[in-house]
Order: structure tokens, then C-alpha cells, then sequence
């Protein structure tokens, strides 16, 4: 069966461009997430949805940043004003159910800001 | 502070040349501990979950062990394919339910 999928798998904006990224999360799967994982580091978890709801958004590091996920499916992180900062791969996992269910992960989308 | 703590950071090994990684944690409560491998420029790969200490899962020629404060991921006769980097990650008990907390993980390069 398809696993997550992510959307575009590169991305290069400039400075101060709006970014939208994509995850498409396994069939079924209730709860979907997002993290950020930069050069040497273990992902860092950025926000979670259970159904259409953010469920915790507190690993998003400031009001630039913004997530949803309309119809309890799919999800669209949104990042607004983008600094060379912000540049790291974007990760986005699903699970059945949350609360200890495993999450699987998608590619990733590469973010580069100029 | 929850947090997980890898090592080594790397790791070079012979084919057929066992050894472990360790994975040291420290969480309010753990609700579970996941190993995850991850190939350059790919997503992290599902390996194993772990609940509770004692338990023990395998796969191929990886075990993964779990005890109250560490969990151990033992490569048995490795080769060139396990290459990669093995990740760790902990779900603690007391906060968000979505959240993994994860490690810098420890790259493995596994030479023929």
C-alpha cells in the first residue's frame, strides 16, 4: 500500500517568500504529524493533528509558522516571511491512532532558503 | 527535561563484525521507545517500537532491548546494506500524545 507522501521533495525560495509544503498521509491513519530535522540532528517535532484539530502545536517555533489540515487528511504546512533560518528538511508521519502508535514517516521535503 | 541521548555518534564496522548502539533516555514516563534507521536523503524507517523493560524485539539481524533507562540496538554479523543512520525516539507519558522526542542518532558504515 502507499506510504506518506510529501510534496514538492525540493524546495528553494528566497528570503521572505511564502512556502506552502504538502503531506499525504496513509489511508485511514487519524493522526499526522510534522517535524523538522536539520544537518546532524534527529528530527524536532514542529506540530500534531488528531482528525482536522492541532492537537500540539507547541514545537512551532514562532507565528510564521502554520499547519492544517481541513478534511482530517491531508496537510499543508504553511511558512510566511521565510528566513535562511527556516532552510531543513520537513518531515511529516502518520499513525493509525496516537498515544504511543508508531508514526511513519514520508520522504521529506528539502526547504532551502536563499 | 525529557530528552535521548545516542551513541556513539558513528560507528565503523567490518561486514560480519557485531556490535551495538546504545540509546540512553530520560522521560517523566516512558510510553514507548522507537528505533527508526534513515538512508541519505530518505524519511526515517519504522525498525521497532518497545513499551516496556525486558522487552525485546528482532528482526533480521537486528535486536533492539529495553531496560528503565537505555535501550540497546544489537547488529548481529552486519552487512554493507545496514549502512545508515539509526535514529531513537521516546514518547514520554505525561505530555502530548503526538510528540517524539528523538536523538542525534548514530551513523553506521559497515565496509566489506
Amino acid at each position: 500500500g502507499a506510504g506518506v507522501s510529501q510534496t514538492p521533495s525540493n524546495k528553494v525560495t528566497e528570503k521572505g517568500k511564502y512556502v506552502e509544503l504538502r503531506c499525504d498521509p496513509i489511508s485511514g491513519h487519524t493522526a499526522l504529524y510534522w517535524y523538522r530535522q536539520s544537518l546532524g540532528q534527529g528530527p524536532e517535532f514542529l506540530i500534531y493533528f488528531q482528525g482536522t484539530g492541532a492537537a500540539d502545536d507547541s514545537g512551532l517555533p514562532n507565528d510564521r509558522f502554520f499547519a492544517v489540515r481541513p478534511e482530517g487528511s491531508v496537510s499543508t504546512l504553511k511558512i510566511q516571511r521565510t528566513e535562511r533560518g527556516d532552510s531543513a528538511v520537513y518531515l511529516c508521519a502518520s499513525s493509525l491512532f496516537s498515544g504511543g502508535d508508531t508514526q511513519y514517516f514520508g520522504p521529506g521535503t528539502r526547504l532551502t532558503v536563499l | 527535561e525529557d530528552q535521548v541521548t545516542q551513541s556513539p555518534e558513528a560507528l565503523r564496522l567490518q561486514e560480519g563484525e557485531s556490535s551495538s548502539l546504545n540509546c540512553s533516555y530520560t522521560v517523566s514516563g516512558l510510553r514507548g521507545l522507537f528505533w527508526y534507521r534513515q538512508d541519505p536523503g530518505k524519511g526515517p524507517e519504522f525498525l521497532f517500537t518497545l513499551y516496556s523493560a525486558g522487552e525485546e524485539k528482532e528482526k533480521e539481524r537486528l535486536k533492539a532491548t529495553l531496560t528503565k533507562k537505555e535501550s540497546f540496538l544489537h547488529i548481529t554479523a552486519p552487512k554493507p546494506e545496514d549502512s545508515a543512520t539509526y535514529l531513537c525516539a521516546v514518547q514520554a507519558d505525561g505530555g502530548s500524545q503526538g510528540n517524539l522526542i528523538f536523538g542525534k542518532g548514530t551513523k553506521l558504515s559497515v565496509k566489506p
